[in-house]
Formats: structure tokens, sequence, C-alpha cells
């Protein structure tokens, strides 16, 4: 059981949006800390997508962003495409004394 | 390019020790926080352990505490990963991964480079 919790799968036909949640508590996400998410495609290591919970690294296609509020985080992929099909995760800080850094289960997303 | 290159995985026997490596280029090492990331075969990621840019602050995962040792050699520009009393459920390919941001403050910024990773198999 994930610290932060996000959908096991989210599919999408191209060029369409997809969304995918990650839902934390009051020692993550709900006090503040921030989100990243990464992409992993298959047999690779995973990649920084979004970081401080809206900013893209250099590189990483504006079709890509994310979003923050209360204690949840959201990444969008809009104008979907084949190469996007990949796991996708999301990670923060956790205060809590059991854990410090924590990832989501990780959303598999298919491209239709 | 920056780049870290994982080493030291292998096949062990439960109990037994392994230690994994990481070599960093292309960025100044000493400035950075550095982390361990593993996932087990078919699943998600799990944070292990981080390190402070100095070596003066570590944390674990509950999972390995007790058991690991994160540490750094910043004049080899090298992290290291000590796992003593091997379990099979310690079996995974292990990631080591830099802080995106320099700070003496770690886990805050997310990590903005991984390695290739380095396979870890516990077994009998």
């Amino acid at each position: 059981q994930s610290v932060l919790t996000q959908p096991p799968s989210v599919s999408g036909a191209p060029g369409q949006r997809v969304t995918i949640s990650c839902t934390g508590s009051s020692s993550n996400i709900g006090a503040d800390y921030d989100v990243h998410w990464y992409q992993q495609l298959p047999g690779t290591a995973p990649k920084l997508l979004i970081y401080g919970n809206t900013n893209r690294p250099s590189g990483v296609p504006d079709r890509f962003s994310g979003s923050k509020s209360g204690t949840s985080a959201s990444l969008a992929i809009t104008g979907l495409q084949a190469e996007d099909e990949a796991d996708y995760y999301c990670q923060s800080y956790d205060s809590s004394l059991s854990a410090h850094v924590v990832f989501g289960g990780g959303t598999k997303l298919t491209v239709l | 390019q920056v780049q870290l290159v994982e080493s030291g995985g292998g096949v062990v026997q439960p109990g037994r020790s392994l230690r994994l490596s990481c070599a960093a280029s292309v960025f100044t090492f000493s400035s950075y926080g550095m982390h361990w990331v593993r996932q087990a075969p078919g699943k998600g990621l799990e944070w292990v352990a981080v390190i402070s840019y100095d070596g003066s602050n570590k944390y674990y995962a509950d999972s390995v505490k007790g058991r690991f040792t994160i540490s750094r050699d910043n004049s080899k520009n090298t992290l290291y990963l000590q796992m003593n009393s091997l379990r099979v459920e310690d079996t995974a390919v292990y990631y080591c991964a830099k802080e995106t941001i320099s700070s003496r403050f770690v886990g805050y910024y997310g990590m903005d480079v991984w390695g290739q990773g380095t396979t870890v198999t516990v077994s009998s």
C-alpha cells in the first residue's frame, strides 16, 4: 500500500487529453510539500517529467503539465501520442516518522 | 552529459551482504543530495535511502533501516549502498538518482538524473 495513491491505469486515444491523479495526506502533499512526476518507459530508468508541482525540466514537451491542490496533485497530458505509453509515478516528501521520500504506486498509461 | 552509472549488483544468498556503487560524472557531485531507489520485478518504485551533499544527513526507508547503509566519497564522485542481512524481498533493480536542486535539505526537490540501474537478486 503506497503512501501516495494513484489509479492503476488510465487510457486515451491519440490526440486526447488524460489526467493522472495522486492523492496524499496531511503529512505529505497536504503539508505543502512539492510533488514531482516521473515517466518510465518499458525497460528503462525513470525520467523526471515535472518537478516542484508545475515545472518542466528542459526538453520535456509542454503537452505535460502538473497541478496541486490540497492533499492531491494531477498530471495532465494533452495531444496524446503513442510514445507516451508508459508508467507514471508521483513522488513527494513525507514528514511522518516512518517515511521521508514517498512514491505513488504508479499508473500505466495505455494509448489506444 | 550528466551521468550516473551503477555497479555491484548480482546474485546473493539470503543473509549475505553486497555493496552497490554509483559513479557520477559531469556535474558537481559534492553539491547534491543523492538517493537510492529500487524496483522489484513487475512492481513500482520504492525509495530506499538519501544522503545529503556532505554525508552529514542520512535517511532510510523502514524496510531497510538497520540493514542498509548509504555513504558517499566526494573525492571519488561515488555513492555507495552497503546492503547487509539481505532478504529475498530485497530483490530489485537498484537505481541511484541525483536531487534536482543543490540544498543542505534533502528529499524535497525530486530527482532529475537517474542511473541505468543494477540488478540485485537474493535467492538461495
